[in-house]
């Protein structure tokens, strides 16, 4: 059974106090890792999709990154805007196409 | 462009009702699936959808069925409502619903079971 475990749970950073997520797997053939912010009552807003280990992607203060059992998300100088929760999810080579997601990290950005 | 659009936003119903969430793509996108959201926890899988067949199927009772339409949009029914059934439903659209297509999400239906 494929799996996807985030740690810290939630993280409570001052402004401008960088750090990184982490979000570990366990699947049979990944075919693809994605990253996403949800705010709250909100649907997931996309970030990055990784495909293989080694493979980074950037954007704004957001950077991702991938080994073949885990994933991190590094914010660097952090606003408070970036505060949210953080979903990681993966897409497994057999099965029903469909992702499945950690628990996510809460994220909250003091200023 | 519009994003995913999904209705209604909010829903109350009572144990042993039925109901139906609808969605409709990103235009130009063939493929929806279906998401369940408890509170705290990542959306699980439900459903998904491309050109009108079903792909694939979460684990989740037969209670829950749903159908794409062809114009792309769709239909999440849900009969015998349980007080389990309380969550955010999220439908998603992608492109073909391949294996490294990008799933963008709608804002979700708050759906209540009193």
């Amino acid at each position: 059974e494929d799996q996807v475990t985030q740690s810290p749970e939630a993280l409570r950073l001052q402004e401008g106090e960088s750090s990184s997520l982490n979000c570990s797997y366990t699947v049979s053939g990944l075919r693809g890792l994605f990253w996403y912010r949800q705010d709250p009552g909100k649907g997931p807003e996309f970030l990055f999709t990784l495909y293989s280990a080694g493979e980074e992607k950037e954007k704004e203060r957001l950077k991702a990154t991938l080994t073949k059992k885990e994933s991190f998300l590094h914010i660097t100088a952090p606003k408070p805007e970036d505060s949210a929760t953080y979903l990681c999810a993966v897409q497994a080579g057999g099965g029903a196409d469909g992702l499945t997601f950690g628990k996510g990290t809460h994220l909250i950005i003091q200023p | 462009d519009a994003g995913v659009t999904q209705s209604p936003t909010h829903l109350i119903k009572t144990r042993g009702q039925h109901v139906t969430l609808r969605c409709s793509p990103i235009s130009g996108h063939k493929s929806v699936s279906w998401y369940q959201q408890v509170l705290g926890q990542g959306p699980q899988f439900i459903f998904q959808y491309y050109e009108k067949e079903e792909r694939g199927r979460g684990n989740f009772p037969d209670r829950f069925s749903a159908r794409q339409f062809p114009n792309y949009s769709s239909e999440l029914n849900v009969n015998a409502l349980l007080l389990g059934d309380s969550a955010l439903y999220l439908c998603a659209s992608s492109l073909v619903g391949g294996t490294t297509d990008t799933q963008y999400f709608g804002p979700g239906t708050r759906l209540t079971v009193l």
